[in-house]
This record gives C-alpha cells, sequence and structure tokens, in this order.
C-alpha cells in the first residue's frame, strides 16, 4: 500500500504558465517532505523540501505548500520553462526514521 | 569527476551469471544508498551505509549483496538473478543519516534474461 501517493502519471502544461503537481500522503507520521526531478538517463535531484512545522516553502520559481489536515502537498511552478519537463518526485520522511518514501512521480511536459 | 558516479550504465545479464554495479562519491558524504526502480513504481530503498556500517537492508532478496569498502564506495553484487529483478538501480549519497538531501547517480540500466 502506497504511502505517498501521485495521482497524475502525466501532466502537460503551456510555458509561461503555473504547473502545479499534487501529492497525498497517508502516515500521519511524516513530518518532512521533499521534491526531486528527473531528466532521463540522469537520476534525481533534489528540488525543494518543506517541514511539517510550515505550510510553504519557496525558492525561486518553486513554491511548495503543504496542507496537513488534508494531507495533501504541491509544488508550484511559475513561470513553467521548457528546461522543466521532467518527471517530478514527491517523498516523505517519517519523525523516526531517516527514510524517504517516494511516489510514483508525475511527468511533467512543458509546451512551448 | 564530481558528484555520484556509477558504473555500468547499462548491464544485461543472464539468470546464472555474477555481476557487480558500482557507485562512488565524490562529496565527502557519510551515507550511502541502493534504491531500485521499476517501470512506473516508486524508488525502493534496498540498502542504507552509514560509515561504513550497514544500517538497513530493505527484505532484499540474498541474491543481492552491497559492499562498502569504504564512504566512497559502494558496490552491489548480483548472482542468480530473476527477470523481475530488471530495473534502474540507483546509487545515492548523502552527509549523514536523515533530513539530509540525498545526492544520486546516473543509475545502472539492468535487464536480466
Amino acid at each position: 500500500d502506497q504511502q505517498v501517493k501521485q495521482n497524475s502519471p502525466s501532466l502537460s502544461v503551456q510555458e509561461g504558465r503555473i504547473s502545479i503537481l499534487n501529492c497525498d500522503y497517508t502516515n500521519s507520521m511524516f513530518d518532512y517532505f521533499l521534491w526531486y526531478k528527473k531528466y532521463p538517463a540522469e537520476g534525481p535531484t533534489f528540488l525543494i523540501s518543506i517541514s511539517s512545522i510550515k505550510d510553504k516553502n519557496e525558492d525561486g520559481r518553486f513554491t511548495v505548500f503543504l496542507n496537513k489536515s488534508a494531507k495533501h502537498l504541491s509544488l508550484h511552478i511559475v513561470p513553467s520553462q521548457p528546461g522543466d519537463s521532467a518527471v517530478y518526485f514527491c517523498a516523505a520522511i517519517p519523525n523516526s526514521n531517516y527514510q524517504l518514501i517516494w511516489g510514483a512521480g508525475t511527468k511533467l511536459i512543458i509546451k512551448p | 569527476e564530481t558528484g555520484v558516479t556509477q558504473t555500468p550504465r547499462h548491464l544485461v545479464m543472464g539468470m546464472t551469471n555474477k555481476k557487480s554495479l558500482k557507485c562512488e562519491q565524490h562529496l565527502g558524504h557519510n551515507a550511502m544508498y541502493w534504491y531500485k526502480q521499476s517501470a512506473k513504481k516508486p524508488l525502493e530503498l534496498m540498502f542504507v551505509y552509514s560509515l561504513e556500517e550497514r544500517v538497513e537492508n530493505n527484505s532484499v532478496p540474498s541474491r543481492f549483496s552491497p559492499e562498502c569498502p569504504n564512504s566512497s564506495h559502494l558496490f552491489l553484487h548480483l548472482h542468480t538473478l530473476q527477470p523481475e529483478d530488471s530495473a534502474l538501480y540507483l546509487c545515492a549519497s548523502s552527509q549523514g543519516l536523515g533530513r539530509y538531501e540525498q545526492y544520486f547517480g546516473p543509475g545502472t540500466r539492468l535487464t536480466v534474461t
């Protein structure tokens, strides 16, 4: 049973618009969340993280929002650029552990 | 070389073969990880080493055998694999265990025939 779910396998967005990637989790013990980005033939690279004591974290064009009551987080990319086309993984860490629990990923396609 | 490197990038092996995957990190990190990524599935953590000691073995079959001779190198020895073991094997490292960013290598695409 997946504890971290990314229900959209793919998402297509026009260049310049906002991309919103969603992630849901089931384990209330998760207290740290991360987003990774993966290009083909490369390993995942860290993008942005958020602790459960916050509800928002921003880094340039990337903002992660956390809604603990809904057990939901989202990654906003604005404005979207062609280089943002990649697979985005959501991951979570429980407060009792250090292991990352990963979602299955969402493939983001930015259309010119 | 910078970051995390993995060799080989692609590997095709028969079920009776023995092969090894190699990972090297040039970041001065103390923790290293092996992950398995099957198509359209989440990354699965296989093994974790911290300061060259294995701290996690997530119910991985014994046909996968890790080795960490020093803090910069990690190996995954493979023997008598099954076709369902075909996947992308990713190595990662981090400064330590916990809320540290993990840095990944490019992976080894393994096909078992």
